[in-house]
């Protein structure tokens, strides 16, 4: 146990709708990072928040959004669903802004767009 | 740019042979290399890291990976492997600066057959 949780662990929806993707860290971490896992781009890194501030964004699309609450949990939304939009989120935890160490996964989120 | 790049997408391997796991990087300033491992339906689990010093480095279930700057390599090696380590395997790379994000390779299956 990574201690990150991630809700929900699995989500199907249609073409144009709109999901929210839920992590709380592992207590006393300030970074939140999100990845996008599928077959075809692999591990591909969205966004990370440090202490409820935006780090570093990557391959993020307009229609995703993301935040950190005042608590640390974060939040990926995710809008105008396609079927590509259809793999697998992580969130990660890193004590610090700066990976010196090491991220903790959580068991990921299973999107499936139908 | 900077990237990561796995050389091989599948190693099969029988049970107590020895493996090496292919990983290159291209980079202009200074990284940190790390090896993680997913087995099925679970989140990623760091494996070991390099951050400075003595090029080889331990990690855990007996894996070890030698970081070689001149080949900007980072292989990861096993001297006998056990079914339980077939999974999968991603190299990754942290690029100096101030964002703790990870830039992963494709990954590696890892097939130990008996």
């Amino acid at each position: 146990d990574s201690g990150v949780t991630q809700t929900p662990k699995h989500l199907i929806t249609a073409t144009g709708q709109r999901v929210t993707l839920r992590c709380s860290p592992r207590s006393g971490d300030l970074s939140v990072y999100w990845y996008q896992q599928s077959l075809d781009q692999g591990l591909q890194f969205l966004i990370q928040y440090y202490n409820g501030e935006e780090r570093a964004k990557g391959n993020i699309l307009e229609r995703f959004s993301a935040q950190q609450f005042p608590d640390l949990h974060s939040e990926l939304n995710l809008s105008s669903l396609e079927l590509g939009d259809s793999a697998l989120y992580f969130c990660a935890s890193s004590v610090g802004a700066r990976n010196t160490g090491e991220l903790f996964f959580g068991e990921g989120s299973r999107l499936t767009v139908l | 740019a900077q990237s990561v790049t796995q050389l091989d997408s599948q190693v099969p391997v029988f049970e107590e042979a020895p493996v090496e796991l292919r990983c290159n990087y291209s980079s202009s300033v200074s990284v940190y290399l790390f090896w993680y491992v997913q087995y099925p339906n679970q989140g990623l689990q760091l494996l070991l890291k390099y951050l400075s010093g003595s090029t080889l480095v331990k990690g855990i279930n007996g894996f070890e990976a030698e970081f070689n700057k001149s080949q900007t390599s980072f292989h990861l090696r096993k001297p006998s492997v056990h079914i339980s380590d077939t999974a999968e395997y991603f190299c990754a790379v942290s690029f100096s600066g101030n964002t703790g994000k990870l830039i992963f390779g494709q990954g590696t299956t890892l097939q130990v057959k008996p």
